[in-house]
Order: structure tokens, then C-alpha cells, then sequence
């Protein structure tokens, strides 16, 4: 399986900051990521596909970047709804998932 | 629009077994690759099983491979999770969620899922 390991674990940070999170796999995996926001009780939401692409409707704060085995999401301007536990997921093989990277209020 | 309501969770005893539906509405399962993906308490998500837009290729985690067994009705627009020789790590809330396309594709939509409990 391809590990995926999310840095950090706990981001704390205030409305308006630019924040990055970074998510490495075990081995390449070329474009194939996807990042995912979960609020606590709900289901994970869709943000972005192949590493940088925003799934329709995600505002444009949101970015991804990278390729092979290092991976960012980035929030450029932080709002109060995205407060939440990012997860990124490599599709290359069988799915995995990183162990997530819970953003709070500083 | 898109949903996708999960049910059938609930608490087992260790060897037990349940099977966790999941009905769509807003689109056709058979259009697409169906998941099921958990999350333990506390935990990170965990990918189980897929089945295929014909429905004829299934594959599994390693470890529910042999006790789990995903399954659909087209007529009913409904997925299945058949859960046999349940042991107390599959203590989760189950998801069932849509493939965006290929069959190696993230999810894009999610049901809000249902929690399954193990116990010894």
C-alpha cells in the first residue's frame, strides 16, 4: 500500500491567514491526490482532484500543488468556515488516505 | 440533487455480522463506481471496497478481504455492504460514496454515514 503522511497534525491559525498544508506519499504517484475537508459529524467534502484541480462550486482560495510524492493544499485567505480536518488521498493504486490535518482557531 | 443515505449500522457482537445499504437519489449507481470508505473513532478514513460501473469487478481492503462483500440493486438504486465475521477494529462510521469516473477516481459525493459498533 501507499502511505500517505499529512504535516502538520494540528494547524492553529486566524481568520485571514494564508495556511499550507503538506501531504508526502511513499512513492510516486504522479498527479493522482485529492483533498478532502471534514467538519466534525459529517462526511468528508470534495475539494480538488489530479493534485490542482477545483472541484466545481470549491472557492478559489483553495489550491493544490504538486506531483510524484510531495503535495500542498493552500488556503490563501483563511474565513471562518473552513475551520475543519483537511485529508488528502492518493489514487494511484488502491485509495488511501493521510491521517488528516485538523486547522483551528488560533 | 445528488444524496446518498446510508443505514443498517448499529451494534454487534464480536463474529456477527450486518449489512449496510445505501440509496441514491439524483443519479444512477450503475453509471458510476461505488465506494464504501470508514473512519474509526478518532481516526483517519480508511477505503474498504468499490464495485464497478457494470458491476462485475468488486476489490477490498486487505482487511476486510473475505468477510465483506459490496454489492448493488439497480432496480432500487441501492449499494450494499454485506459485514460477516465482524471484529471489534471495524468499529466505524461507514460511508458509501460515488466514484468521480475511472475506476481508480476520487469520490466526489458522500452519504452521511452510518455507525457500526463492535463489541467483545
Amino acid at each position: 500500500d501507499i502511505q500517505m503522511t499529512q504535516s502538520p497534525s494540528t494547524l492553529s491559525a486566524s481568520v485571514g491567514d494564508r495556511v499550507t498544508i503538506t501531504c508526502r506519499a511513499s512513492q510516486g504517484i504522479s498527479s493522482w491526490l485529492a483533498w478532502y475537508q471534514q467538519k466534525p459529524g459529517k462526511a468528508p467534502k470534495f475539494l480538488i482532484y489530479k493534485a490542482s484541480i477545483l472541484e466545481s462550486g470549491v472557492p478559489s482560495r483553495f489550491s493544490g500543488s504538486g506531483s510524484g510524492t510531495e503535495f500542498t493544499l493552500t488556503i490563501s485567505s483563511l474565513q471562518p468556515d473552513d475551520f475543519a480536518t483537511y485529508s488528502c488521498q492518493q489514487y494511484s493504486s488502491f485509495p488511501t488516505f493521510g491521517q488528516g490535518t485538523k486547522l483551528e482557531i488560533k | 440533487e445528488v444524496q446518498l443515505a446510508e443505514s443498517g449500522g448499529g451494534s454487534v457482537q464480536t463474529g456477527g455480522s450486518l449489512r449496510l445499504s445505501c440509496v441514491a437519489s439524483g443519479f444512477t449507481i450503475s453509471s458510476y463506481w461505488m465506494h464504501w470508505v470508514r473512519q474509526a473513532p478518532g481516526e483517519g478514513l480508511l477505503w474498504v471496497s468499490r464495485i464497478s460501473i457494470d458491476g462485475r469487478d468488486t476489490s477490498y481492503a486487505d482487511s476486510v478481504r473475505g468477510r465483506f462483500i459490496i454489492s448493488r440493486d439497480i432496480a432500487k438504486n441501492t449499494l450494499y455492504l454485506q459485514m460477516n465475521s465482524l471484529r471489534v477494529d471495524d468499529t466505524a462510521v461507514y460511508y458509501c460514496a460515488r466514484g468521480r469516473g475511472k475506476a481508480a477516481d476520487p469520490q466526489d459525493q458522500w452519504g452521511q454515514g452510518t455507525l457500526v459498533t463492535v463489541s467483545s
